[in-house]
């Protein structure tokens, strides 16, 4: 299958600090990639759906100005944390896709603010 | 928005035994995937199948678009096969993933 690699896979962080996650699809161009975030024992929850050049399209209840996210090129999205605190600690999935076809994921990264 | 049911929440299965978990979904959707979370969180891409019948080694899925659900099949469990199992359906442009199914295979 299709490659998809984030990083950091974690980092802690000061409260109040940003963080910048990325998000590169390796050997396809991703059309639109996501941005997920898994609570412990729990599903994953969609923050929001980006394409390659245009603005994110954001899930309700999920702040625009907290959870930057740029889908600049067709291999690279960033999600930054902006000003981060305890409660943003959860576990940051992306994924990505080309058209119509299925959605490959990264690794994932654990982020732990203090 | 769509709402995406996974049934049992939880399952715990002696070794070689088989399995079958359920995803059901409220709207149409132009497809459907299923996947295994490792503990380590990574989502292994298990099925790629908007409708009819796949299989890949001990897994088998089933997907009945116009009835809106779809069955994974596992037989023969290995304890390898522990995880979380998640089904996610696509409609439009969004993917929403299912409750999970929590698997544990034991010796």
């Amino acid at each position: 299958g299709a490659v998809v690699s984030q990083h950091p896979s974690r980092v802690i962080c000061k409260s109040g600090t940003s963080v910048k996650i990325e998000c590169r699809s390796l050997d396809f161009q991703a059309t639109t990639m996501f941005w997920y975030r898994q609570f412990p024992k729990q599903s994953l929850m969609l923050m929001a759906t980006s394409n390659e050049g245009s603005k994110a399209t954001y899930e309700q209840g999920v702040e625009k100005d907290k959870f930057l996210i740029n889908h600049a090129s067709l291999t690279l999205s960033t999600l930054t944390v902006t000003s981060a605190h305890p409660e943003d600690s959860s576990f940051y999935i992306c994924s990505a896709k080309w058209r119509n076809t299925e959605a490959f994921f990264g690794q994932g990264t654990r982020l732990t603010v203090v | 928005g769509i709402q995406v049911e996974q049934s049992p929440p939880d399952l715990i299965l002696q070794e070689g035994a088989n399995s079958t978990l359920r995803c059901n979904f409220s709207d149409s959707v132009n497809n459907l995937q299923w996947f295994h979370q490792n503990p380590w969180g990574q989502l292994i891409n298990l099925f790629y199948i908007p409708s009819g019948t796949k299989q890949n080694g001990r897994l088998s899925a089933t997907t009945v678009a116009t009835e809106r659900y779809s069955l994974l099949y596992i037989s023969s469990s290995q304890t390898t096969d522990s995880g979380v199992y998640f089904c996610a359906v696509r409609g439009g442009n969004k993917l929403t993933f299912g409750t999970g199914t929590q698997l544990k295979v034991e010796l």
